[in-house]
């Protein structure tokens, strides 16, 4: 299974982008990128996912490198609700395995 | 409205006194996982399950025991606690078809044990 590395932490200014990089030079072809955060002590929130493409949702947009090996969580807009521990893990499709490896994440702390 | 239910919220207990914590999903997900969270370690995983009567270790197994015997139950028992699996637990789930495959988490369970 493939493992990620993060910064341990990361401050923004509210409403600047916020760009939390994410390595995982070990993925292999058939293993998503995903994000993941947690405010607080509650149960991790998912932001999105993706595979080889950049994508973007309501919430975020996810850049993956071209060789994969790399990605960045963008918020465009932090808010000061957007304070939280950040996870970037990879996890295969389908059935190829439940093993999942979460890391330390990344604690981004947005300030007015 | 969908959701991952663990019970109890908080529990504190003495070390040798089994206890269960237990963990529904109303998804009819496949998948399901616990990680206990420790500060400075982030999330790790105890056990998962990618069907019923299926079950695996994760990164942390000892100590902890887990059974699906039905597709919406993954209970997490403790047979004998000690000090040391004092600690904030989630569980999650998922399904595994699709693309889609993303987690639920639980509000959390905050153990004790004393």
């Amino acid at each position: 299974d493939a493992k990620t590395t993060q910064p341990p932490s990361m401050d923004c200014a509210e409403g600047r982008a916020a760009n939390l990089p994410c390595n995982h030079s070990t993925i292999s072809g058939n293993e998503y990128v995903y994000w993941y955060r947690q405010i607080h002590s509650q149960g991790p929130q998912y932001i999105i996912h993706g595979l080889k493409n950049n994508e973007t949702n309501e919430m975020a947009s996810l850049i993956i490198t071209e060789d994969r090996k790399s990605s960045t969580l963008i918020l465009p807009h932090a808010t000061l609700r957007d304070t939280a521990v950040y996870y970037c893990i990879v996890w295969a499709n389908y059935n190829q395995g439940g093993k999942l490896i979460f890391g330390q994440g990344t604690e981004l702390s947005v300030k007015p | 409205e969908a959701q991952v239910t663990q019970n109890p919220r908080y529990l504190i207990t003495v070390t040798g006194k089994k206890l269960t914590v237990t963990c529904s999903q109303n998804m009819n997900h496949e998948y399901m996982s616990w990680y206990r969270q420790d500060p400075g370690l982030g999330l790790r995983q105890i056990y998962y399950s990618m069907n019923v009567e299926v079950t695996d270790k994760g990164d942390v197994p000892e100590g902890y025991k887990v059974s699906r015997k039905e597709k919406r139950n993954f209970p997490l028992i403790l047979e004998s606690p000690s000090p040391n699996q004092t600690s904030l637990y989630f569980c999650a789930s998922s399904p595994l078809q699709g693309v889609r495959e993303k987690l639920f988490f639980g509000s959390g369970t905050q153990l004790s044990v004393l």
